[in-house]
């Protein structure tokens, strides 16, 4: 596996379940990030870990729970979500959190019902 | 704090002719600029990206982009599209510890 891989490409769940999306990186990166992705909305930073300590959180309700056991692995948890959290999560990694260009992974489309 | 301005929502161009993608941006400092590009159902893929020196950068795929900090822009050009030059393209900026500030994305659509 090369760049950023995203697991699963697709989820559907019903808002009372709970589940995961899981990315790793094997880029060599320090920083990883959660973004959103909604229809005719920009892209919306949610979380960014640096050396996988949590440097931002966009006032991301609390539903969303994001771990980052080390440096190449990013979750985001789900749990008892709304229909408006359907969307396109994209995780990113960079060399660095400041200045640094980063890669993307494909994406999971989540489907809230 | 920075925010980027692409005003072309869509924007539809011949198979062979030039393309030219707007980007404004807002920020008190020089920042790094980037741009991204994005098919369908895919993650984003970085084209180019200025951080300092010569102010037109090069880029994957033909693209180049000119920074012009008297205008607060970062425009996308390529001289000749392609059908598979059909996507979304982002224009970002880092300017402080928020990490990159995305515009809304210009569609572009090319027509045989």
């Amino acid at each position: 596996e090369t760049g950023v891989t995203q697991t699963p490409r697709h989820l559907v769940m019903g808002m009372t379940n709970k589940k995961s999306l899981k990315c790793e990186q094997h880029l060599g990166h320090n920083a990883m990030y959660w973004y959103k992705q909604s229809a005719k909305k920009p892209l919306e930073l949610m979380f960014v870990y640096n050396f996988k300590e949590q440097t931002e959180n966009n006032s991301v309700p609390s539903r969303f729970s994001p771990e980052c056991p080390n440096s190449s692995h990013l979750f985001l948890h789900l749990h008892t979500l709304q229909p408006e959290d359907s969307a396109l999560y994209l995780c990113a990694s960079s060399q660095g959190v400041l200045g640094y260009e980063q890669y993307f992974g494909p994406g999971t489309r989540l489907t809230v019902t | 704090a920075q925010s980027v301005t692409q005003p072309d929502i869509h924007i539809t161009v011949s198979e062979g002719a030039s393309l030219e993608l707007r980007c404004n941006y807002s920020y008190g400092a020089t920042p790094y600029l980037f741009w991204y590009v994005q098919s369908p159902g895919q993650g984003l893929q970085l084209l180019l990206k200025y951080f300092s020196g010569d102010t037109l950068v090069q880029g994957i795929k033909g693209f180049e982009a000119e920074f012009k900090r008297s205008q607060s822009s970062f425009n996308l050009r390529k001289p000749s599209v392609h059908w598979s030059d059909a996507a979304e393209y982002f224009c970002a900026v880092v300017g402080g510890a928020d990490g990159l500030t995305f515009g809304k994305g210009t569609h572009l659509i090319i027509q045989p």
